[in-house]
């Protein structure tokens, strides 16, 4: 059971607009920068962004991240098929002293 | 363009340690921390640990008793041992490259990854 809570899946229609939110508590979200991370499948994660709303060269501004306290959430606009993938929240733990990765949460465009 | 490539025994026998490298190349191991992530079957990313070449390392608290994170300057590589395996470390281990600094902490560049299979 992680200390970040995603939900386990979401889904949308392409061309839709669709969100991922990671919950955490003040010794994690509240207190540190988060990232996400996209996994298509049977690839290895990547970095989509960081520092809660930055996005690494080559990452579509399609993908945006916000912050509000103690949560953070993943926004897509404009769904593609190859967006399907499974998507990941990550930051410091300060009660753990470790990082921590939420969940995970499957998107599906239908 | 950095690059993180891991490699190891894709088998390991219950009770045995698991070992991996993962070899750098692109970059130098001597700037940022370097990390191990793994993906068991069904489930989600777990993290295991990390290291700065100073020695420096976090781990995750609940692996700490078996998990041991080393780095090889020279080779431009680090590794992974985890002792007294079982079936629960079957996973895909990725290697990736870890920003920390104050306040921030994030894994801008990850390798492949390689399947690991705790069996007899």
């Amino acid at each position: 059971q992680s200390v970040l809570t995603q939900p386990p899946s979401v889904s949308a229609a392409p061309g839709q607009r669709v969100t991922i939110s990671c919950s955490g508590s003040s010794s994690n979200i509240g207190s540190y920068y988060a990232s996400w991370y996209q996994q298509l499948p049977g690839t290895a994660p990547k970095l989509l962004i960081y520092d809660n709303n930055k996005r690494p060269s080559g990452i579509p501004d399609r993908f945006s991240g916000s912050k509000s306290g103690t949560s953070v959430t993943l926004g897509i606009t404009g769904l593609q098929t190859g967006d399907e993938a499974d998507y990941y929240c990550g930051t410091w733990d300060s009660t753990l002293s470790s990082w921590v990765f939420g969940g995970g949460t499957k998107l599906t465009v239908l | 363009q950095v690059q993180l490539q891991e490699s190891g025994p894709r088998l390991v026998k219950p009770s045995e340690t698991l070992s991996l490298t993962c070899a750098v190349s692109g970059y130098s191991i001597t700037s940022y921390y370097w990390g191990w992530i793994r993906l068991p079957p069904g489930q989600g990313l777990e993290w295991i640990g990390c290291i700065h070449h100073s020695g420096s390392t976090y781990y995750n608290p609940s692996l700490k008793s078996r998990v041991t994170i080393s780095v090889d300057t020279p080779k431009n590589q680090f590794s992974l041992k985890v002792n007294s395996g079982t079936a629960a470390d079957t996973a895909v281990y990725y290697c990736a490259r870890v920003l920390l600094i104050s306040g921030d902490m994030y894994l801008d560049y990850w390798g492949h990854g390689i399947p690991v299979t705790v069996s007899s």
